[in-house]
């Protein structure tokens, strides 16, 4: 079964901190994407990165960067200098490759409260 | 581009009525999602689509929930009658699939009050 865990409930930083997200992930796929959308308190889903299991380079976008480990699957996603506007609840997400469609299970996601 | 639509945005109703929400997906895109989302439970699928038929609707909670998608641009779930306990963010998301997983789209979400 797939299974997709945060383990940080809440965080709380200062502006200009760096942050880090923790996410780990259960599959008995050899294939699959993990990805990361931030929920803003607007409330909608932001997509943020989408991640193949083949490719284990970390990936850096501005402020953004993200750390994947398949020999600990893990799937984690740090905020280099946050700031206020990073304040929202973060999402991991897993999905299979294989099968009929790419229903993505969700981790149960990490507020981050960015203060200023 | 417009990203995926879903109407209302909020709805307030009282136990016992119907509800039906929308969703018009990406154009283009073949896969389409509801998912809820609550304090209690998260994010929880309740039922996928692709190309039009449903393909696993096992997360829907019961009889008084459906789902229908009748064309490409055009999906409903509707709840009947309504409860309490359906209170949550309803959100619908789409994505291209063309044999390999995509980026899934959400739509803003539908937020249901029932009282």
């Amino acid at each position: 079964a797939q299974k997709v865990t945060q383990a940080q409930t809440e965080i709380s930083v200062v502006e200009k901190e760096d942050v880090t997200l923790d996410c780990v992930y259960e599959t008995r796929d050899t294939t699959y994407y993990l990805f990361w959308y931030k929920q803003p308190p607007s409330g909608e889903l932001v997509f943020l990165i989408r991640r193949n299991s083949f490719d284990e380079q970390n990936e850096i976008s501005g402020r953004y960067s993200w750390n994947f480990q398949k020999s600990t699957s893990s799937f984690n996603f740090t905020i280099t200098a946050s700031q206020v506007v990073d304040s929202a609840v973060y999402f991991c997400a897993l999905s299979e490759a294989s099968g009929a469609t790419n229903k993505l299970i969700f981790g149960t996601g990490t507020l981050l409260a960015v203060q200023p | 581009d417009a990203g995926v639509i879903q109407s209302p945005r909020h709805e307030v109703t009282e136990m016992g009525q119907e509800v039906t929400l929308r969703c018009k997906p990406i154009s283009g895109h073949n896969s389409l999602f509801w998912y809820r989302q609550t304090m209690m439970r998260g994010l929880e699928l309740l039922i996928y689509f692709n190309n039009n038929v449903p393909i696993d609707d096992s997360g829907m909670p019961e009889d008084r929930f459906s789902a229908k998608m009748p064309n490409a641009s055009f999906s409903t779930l509707k709840i009947q009658p309504s409860e309490p306990r359906d209170s949550a963010v309803y959100f619908c998301a789409s994505s291209k699939w063309t044999g390999t997983t995509n980026t899934i789209y959400f739509g803003e979400g539908s937020w249901l009050t029932v009282v």
